[in-house]
């Protein structure tokens, strides 16, 4: 099975800060997705990489994949509390199995 | 709203009790998914139901039970649980049985559930 661990597991910034949340794998990440999770609710989809060193970015977020696509970054400038929220990547593999990670969660204080 | 709705938001049952919870979709996707997401761990997949049919059961109690009755409805239905079932459950769907697309699953808003 292909396990997805995410660094940190939690992170208390100041808003304004900038912040980084790390996803890796210790196996190829086909797909790597990154979802965002509001306390209590589902998953919103926030962006999806497929490229070794494909970065893309929305609004204040942005994601990169590594050039070994087994690892990506999540980061994330000027927090504002609207940030605040659980983390998770995800990926699929050469079948139809997709995994998530462990979670990071994120509170902004403001 | 993601177009994937999820009823109840909030179930509280005892563990004797029958209850059951529903995903609708709307999106003309062909995959629905159950998924259990409990405190510090990553979400386990329980179900997966492609076309109608069940394609994926990952070693599940029998105490938990998919319905998939048409492609833009999905059950879970509940019998007898225990506490350690108590739970964020979430809904997902997705175009095809295969996690590759630009947004992979679209995701519920999830049913809370705490069993007493």
């Amino acid at each position: 099975s292909q396990e997805l661990e995410q660094s940190p597991q939690s992170l208390i910034v100041q808003e304004g800060k900038n912040l980084t949340i790390n996803c890796t794998s210790s196996k190829t990440l086909y797909g790597l997705y990154w979802y965002k999770q509001k306390y209590g609710e589902g998953l919103i989809f926030l962006m999806m990489l497929q490229k070794g060193g494909e970065e893309k970015s929305h609004e204040k977020i942005t994601a990169k994949l590594d050039e070994k696509k087994q690892q990506s970054s999540l980061h994330i400038t000027a927090s504002q509390p609207s940030h605040a929220g659980i983390y998770l990547c995800g990926a699929g593999n050469t079948g139809n199995q997709f995994y998530f990670g462990t979670g990071t969660s994120l509170t902004v204080i403001p | 709203e993601t177009g994937v709705t999820q009823t109840p938001r909030h179930l509280v049952m005892g563990m004797t009790n029958k209850k059951s919870l529903k995903c609708e979709q709307h999106l003309g996707h062909n995959a629905m998914y159950w998924y259990k997401q409990s405190a510090k761990k990553p979400l386990e997949l329980m179900f997966v139901y492609s076309l109608e049919e069940r394609v994926e059961n990952n070693s599940v109690p029998s105490r938990f039970s998919p319905e998939c009755p048409n492609s833009s409805h999905l059950f879970l239905h509940l019998h007898t649980l225990q506490p350690e079932d108590s739970a964020l459950y979430l809904c997902a769907s997705s175009q095809s049985r295969s996690w590759q697309g630009s947004s992979g699953y679209t995701f519920g808003s999830g049913t809370r559930l705490t069993v007493v």
